[in-house]
């Protein structure tokens, strides 16, 4: 079974340059996250959708940030414009939905450079 | 507000020894407790867990890890390590009582010395 994917693996943009990631969760899982993860420092939530509603969203920065589910299976993560403090990993992570026992599972990552 | 401590940012061990990576936490309900491996330029691989029951469990790759609740602590635990156990170990709470919410520790990088 595949798991959980996400594309680019790599993006190097300048700044002010708008971005955008994608990733496509196991199937069957309904319960979608993106996590920024900073060099150092461990994954921090942006977004939990469960199917397509959002239902954690306090920490996206909305002013440059936006995110969507649509048919609440694959989803894109967008950021425009790009600034330099957005260089870092970025992580899609799915588990099943209705049960706080599940554990995530995590896409590879995006990787992102901003100049 | 939950949290998650992992005091030591790199463990080092001579392979076939014994390796403890520590993690502390801070919930306002009962923990859900976990432990997720990340290799170079790879995303997180779940370990183990722990839910309820009995306060050791044992994960992939021979990783096992104790619930202290007096302690509120969940150290991750290998009797005997491997130099292929080298990568960064991240620990992680969930907070039943916030919709489910993870907090992640910052990750302790672990060395299996030959």
């Amino acid at each position: 079974e595949a798991g959980v994917v996400q594309s680019p693996r790599y993006k190097i943009i300048e700044k002010k340059q708008p971005v955008a990631f994608w990733c496509n969760p196991i199937s069957g899982h309904n319960t979608l996250y993106w996590y920024l993860q900073n060099l150092g420092q461990g994954p921090e939530l942006l977004i939990r959708y469960e199917n397509e509603e959002a239902v954690d969203d306090s920490q996206l920065p909305k002013d440059r940030f936006s995110a969507e589910r649509l048919k609440g299976v694959d989803s894109t993560l967008k950021i425009q414009p790009a600034e330099l403090g957005d260089s870092a990993v970025y992580l899609c992570a799915s588990s099943f939905s209705n049960t706080n026992t599940g554990e995530l599972f995590f896409g590879e990552g995006s990787r992102l450079t901003v100049l | 507000a939950q949290s998650v401590a992992q005091p030591e940012d790199q463990v080092k061990v001579a392979e076939g020894n014994p390796l403890t990576v520590k993690c502390t936490y801070s919930v306002s309900g009962n923990p859900y407790l976990f432990w997720y491996v990340q290799y170079p330029n790879r995303g997180l691989q779940f370990l183990l867990k722990y839910i309820t029951g009995d306060n050791l469990v044992k994960g992939s790759y021979g990783f096992e890890a104790e619930f202290n609740k007096s302690q509120t602590s969940f150290h991750l635990k290998k009797p005997s390590a491997l130099v292929s156990d080298s990568a960064l170990y991240f620990c992680a709470v969930r907070d039943i009582a916030n919709a489910g919410k993870s907090t992640f520790g910052d990750g302790t990088t672990l060395t299996v010395k030959p």
